[in-house]
């Protein structure tokens, strides 16, 4: 079946820091990859999304690549702001041919303090 | 542009009471909608999604029932809520199986 495995969190950086969050996958077929970001207290909303293998997905200096070889799409961003205090979710897409269905990790927290 | 709207935002119920959550999109025609639940301590989950009027299709057993009566709207009911469906849902829209788009999502806490 397909699953998405996230790093645990959560995690506590502070201003300007690096932030690194991975995500590996496993699925049949060809999925697409995504990030969804939840600020407290509201819904989910799309961050970044890669289509196929070495595609790389970038919004608001977050960035991943879709590495087949590694079923890997790892969050990255080079200085965090407190602001980007939430919820990151990575997921993937299936077209089942009927509807596509996301199936998502478990969620990381970053914290980002002064 | 598309957007989704759903509410209520917030609700308390008391256990055995009926559940109506209603989310509607604007923007689109045809779009394939879907209903997610988020447990406290637990990923999201996919209750159901629908890619046409009337059309319903259920991923997991449970206390919940979707309805789409029109073409951009999609609810969420229960006869008789259980404690343990407290959490937070999230309706969600695609087009032609691509990206998926998610609403504010509503809080539910069954007392």
């Amino acid at each position: 079946g397909n699953s998405v495995t996230q790093m645990e969190g959560p995690v506590t950086l502070s201003e300007e820091a690096f932030l690194t969050i991975n995500c590996t996958y496993t699925a049949t077929g060809y999925p697409s990859l995504f990030w969804y970001v939840q600020y407290p207290g509201e819904g989910l909303q799309l961050l970044l999304k890669a289509t196929k293998a070495d595609d790389k997905g970038s919004n608001k200096g977050f960035e991943a690549t879709y590495r087949k070889e590694t079923t890997s799409f790892h969050l990255e961003k080079g200085s965090v702001q407190v602001s980007d205090s939430a919820v990151y979710f990575c997921a993937l897409l299936i077209n089942t041919g009927t509807a596509s269905k996301l199936t998502f990790g478990t969620g990381t927290r970053l914290q980002v303090t002064l | 542009s598309q957007t989704i709207h759903q509410w209520p935002a917030t609700l308390v119920q008391p256990v055995g009471s009926p559940l109506s959550l209603e989310c509607t999109v604007e923007g689109t025609s045809n779009p394939n909608l879907y209903w997610y639940r988020q447990a406290a301590g637990r990923g999201l989950q996919l209750l159901f999604y629908s890619v046409g009027i009337g059309q319903i299709s259920s991923e997991v057993p449970q206390n919940l029932s979707a309805s789409r009566p029109q073409d951009r709207q999609f609810i969420l009911s229960s006869k008789k809520l259980l404690l343990s469906d407290s959490g937070f849902y999230l309706c969600a829209w695609s087009l032609g199986g691509n990206t998926i788009y998610f609403g504010e999502g509503s809080w539910l806490t069954v007392v």
